[in-house]
């Protein structure tokens, strides 16, 4: 039982350029997240999913965008990465309201 | 003001300590609260939910203060094991408020 695949586990990009981060989970959940890890801040949500086909912001969303067009997948986008964006990316689902959680392993991505 | 504030440490403590960290949070509205256990360049895995009449999970003691806002994670007998980051979690019972403290790191020593 794999739970929660974040690819890639790391990433370089150049100011600018833009990427996709997949999520990917097999417990068949209905909520998925996209959170960012910085130091000093804790965890901030950027967006979430209630279902397939539902995408919605958190607190930190620009810059952003993602897609859910499978229940088991959930895509985080960066149109252009900026600096700002260096960060550790964990992706999250669960089952019904938030408590138990299950996380990927993330995405320590560095923009430079 | 942030939603969930943790003192960041370290807390250093020897084998078989007795240590107790405190997290306060902001909204008295917050309904749901938990206790994640965080290592060094992992994915925060979920230690323990924290009801209202305090709950214990082996060496481990939550505790809810509400009306001073305010939950707690007591760890008995202390394990080398044990040294992570501890991120304290309130949500509202709504699915996309949910905060995070910044967390406090453990470090025991033999």
């Amino acid at each position: 039982n794999a739970g929660v695949t974040q690819t890639p586990k790391f990433r370089v990009l150049k100011t600018g350029q833009s990427m996709t981060l997949l999520c990917a989970q097999d417990m068949n959940h209905e909520y998925m997240y996209w959170y960012r890890q910085d130091p000093g801040m804790g965890l901030r949500l950027i967006h979430y999913s209630v279902g397939e086909g539902t995408t919605a912001k958190g607190e930190v969303p620009d810059g952003y965008n993602v897609s859910r067009l499978k229940k088991q997948n959930f895509l985080l986008g960066l149109e252009s990465a900026a600096p700002s964006q260096t960060s550790v990316y964990f992706c999250a689902s669960s089952w019904d309201r938030p408590y138990g959680y299950t996380f990927g392993s993330g995405t320590r991505l560095t923009v430079v | 003001r942030k939603e969930v504030e943790q003192d960041p440490g370290p807390f250093n403590v020897p084998e078989g300590a007795t240590v107790a960290f405190n997290c306060t949070y902001s909204n008295s509205a917050s309904q749901s609260f938990f206790w994640y256990r965080q290592d060094c360049r992992k994915e925060p895995k979920l230690l323990m939910s924290v009801y209202s009449s305090g709950n214990e999970d082996g060496r481990f003691t939550a505790q809810l203060n509400r009306a001073s806002q305010y939950i707690s994670l007591l760890i008995r007998d202390s394990k080398l094991s044990d040294s992570a980051t501890y991120l304290c979690v309130v949500n509202m019972n709504n699915f996309n408020k949910f905060y995070f403290g910044s967390g406090t790191k453990l470090n025991v020593k033999p």
